[in-house]
């Protein structure tokens, strides 16, 4: 079953640094991987995802994403950290013919000023 | 614009009451779905439906109940068999067989016990 884990249910960075948000698949076979955004108190935004093109994906507010098939890790990243990011970040995979995505548990971010 | 529109936002809920949790989607999406969310657990699956008149449960249905006799309403019936129905609840769509693309997600209903 694919299923995905994300290591850290918190981080905390100073703005300005780097940003890493670890994200580890299983899967027999490449997935599609979802990287998604909550604020607090509302619904999930679409941040990135990787549909079998290119390894290295880029999405919105300055994050990329880099699927590693040998490490079956699907990192998110961001170069630096803008008091806005703080959020909680879902990692997800693509479960089955019915398309049903898979959440990992979730990874709150806090920005320190 | 189209999107998806949950209602209400917060819902307080009596023991033993039953209680229905809107979503209406106007992006013609063929796939609705409905889940859980609750602190340090990531998102569960409660019930989704890939067409008009069919659904199928999820990974935690028990005690839940939904509907969809129109593409672009799928309502979730929180019953009184649910032991625990505290929780943030989340709806959304997605292009039937496009999963690929994501899904859109609505803005949460926030369902308490009192």
């Amino acid at each position: 079953a694919q299923s995905v884990t994300q290591l850290g249910s918190h981080v905390s960075v100073s703005e300005g640094a780097l940003v890493l948000l670890r994200c580890n698949y299983s899967s027999s076979v490449p997935p599609y991987l979802f990287w998604y955004v909550q604020y607090p108190n509302q619904g999930l935004q679409l941040l990135l995802k990787y549909t079998s093109a290119a390894t290295l994906v880029k999405g919105i507010n300055g994050f990329e994403a880099e699927f590693k098939k040998s490490e079956t890790s699907f990192h998110l990243t961001k170069p630096s950290a803008h008091m806005s990011d703080a959020a909680e970040y879902f990692c997800a995979v693509i479960k089955g013919g019915a398309q049903k995505l898979v959440f990992g548990q979730g990874t709150r971010l806090t920005i320190n000023p | 614009d189209g999107g998806i529109t949950q209602s209400p936002k917060y819902l307080f809920r009596k023991e033993g009451q039953n209680v229905t949790l809107s979503c209406e989607q106007n992006l013609n999406h063929d796939a609705m779905y409905w889940y859980r969310q609750d602190p340090g657990q990531g998102l569960r699956l409660i019930y989704y439906s890939q067409i008009v008149n069919d659904f199928q449960k999820g990974d935690i249905a028990e005690g839940y109940s939904v509907s969809r006799e129109k593409k672009e309403s799928f309502p979730l019936t929180v019953t009184s068999a649910q032991k625990n129905p505290t929780a943030f609840y989340l709806c959304a769509s997605s292009t039937n067989g496009q999963g690929a693309g994501g899904y859109t997600f609505g803005s949460g209903t926030r369902l308490t016990v009192v």
